[in-house]
């Protein structure tokens, strides 16, 4: 019953430092995705992957780099961290495909860069 | 690009009230349309959703209709409880862009 995974919960990070935060899902989806939470700002799309070796742009790219690396794994890299990173990240995934599957959610990843 | 619009909150009512959340959606083509909800300290969760006009998604006593005349995705509930309390997300989802668009959120705080 996990659905979407994603690792860790809680990160403290100082300016300029590195981290990737680690999602996974067990539903043989082929859509992936990380968004960003920030007050007064909804969810905003850093990058999403439509399948297993694909990976695109989404609203808010810059500072970011993703990898897909299999059809369950999808992690986002933060390679400087910068203060206007710090915000709640989520991983998300879907079937894909142009019907309207829902998107689950994992359960967040709360990041604080000083 | 895709857009939606949802009321700013918070929205504070009383238990056994109504309430009404409005959004409104611009997208090109006919997108499919969510209500998303989250609990304090926890990821988003499904609510609802309907993929084509005049649907009507429910769930929980919640209820949203896909209205295309006035691209609106409004959620109702009749009578709402403390439980309810959370923050609101409406979504719209363009299948060409693969990839969900939303709302800023409405807080919901529901008190006795």
């Amino acid at each position: 019953n996990a659905g979407v995974t994603q690792t860790p919960k809680f990160q403290v990070l100082k300016t300029g430092q590195s981290m990737t935060l680690q999602c996974a899902q067990d539903m043989n989806h082929n859509s992936m995705y990380w968004y960003r939470q920030d007050p007064g700002m909804g969810l905003r799309l850093i990058y999403y992957s439509a399948s297993e070796g694909t990976t695109d742009k989404g609203e808010v790219p810059n500072g970011y780099n993703v990898s897909r690396l299999n059809k369950r794994e999808f992690s986002l890299r933060l390679e400087s961290a910068a203060p206007s990173q710090t915000s709640v990240y989520f991983c998300a995934s879907s079937e894909g495909g142009t019907v309207g599957n829902t998107i689950y959610f994992g359960e967040g990843s709360w990041l604080t860069v000083v | 690009g895709d857009s939606v619009t949802q009321m700013e909150g918070p929205v504070t009512l009383s238990e056994e009230a109504f309430l009404t959340i409005n959004c409104t959606y611009t997208a090109t083509g006919y997108p499919s349309l969510f209500w998303y909800v989250q609990y304090p300290g926890e990821g988003l969760q499904l609510l609802l959703k309907a993929t084509k006009a005049d649907d009507k998604g429910s769930n929980k006593g919640f209820e949203a209709t896909y209205r295309k005349e006035t691209t609106s995705f409004h959620l109702e509930k009749g009578s709402v409880q403390v439980s309810d309390s959370a923050v609101y997300f409406c979504a719209s989802f363009t299948g060409g862009g693969n990839k969900l668009t939303f709302g800023t959120g409405t807080q919901l705080k529901v008190e006795l």
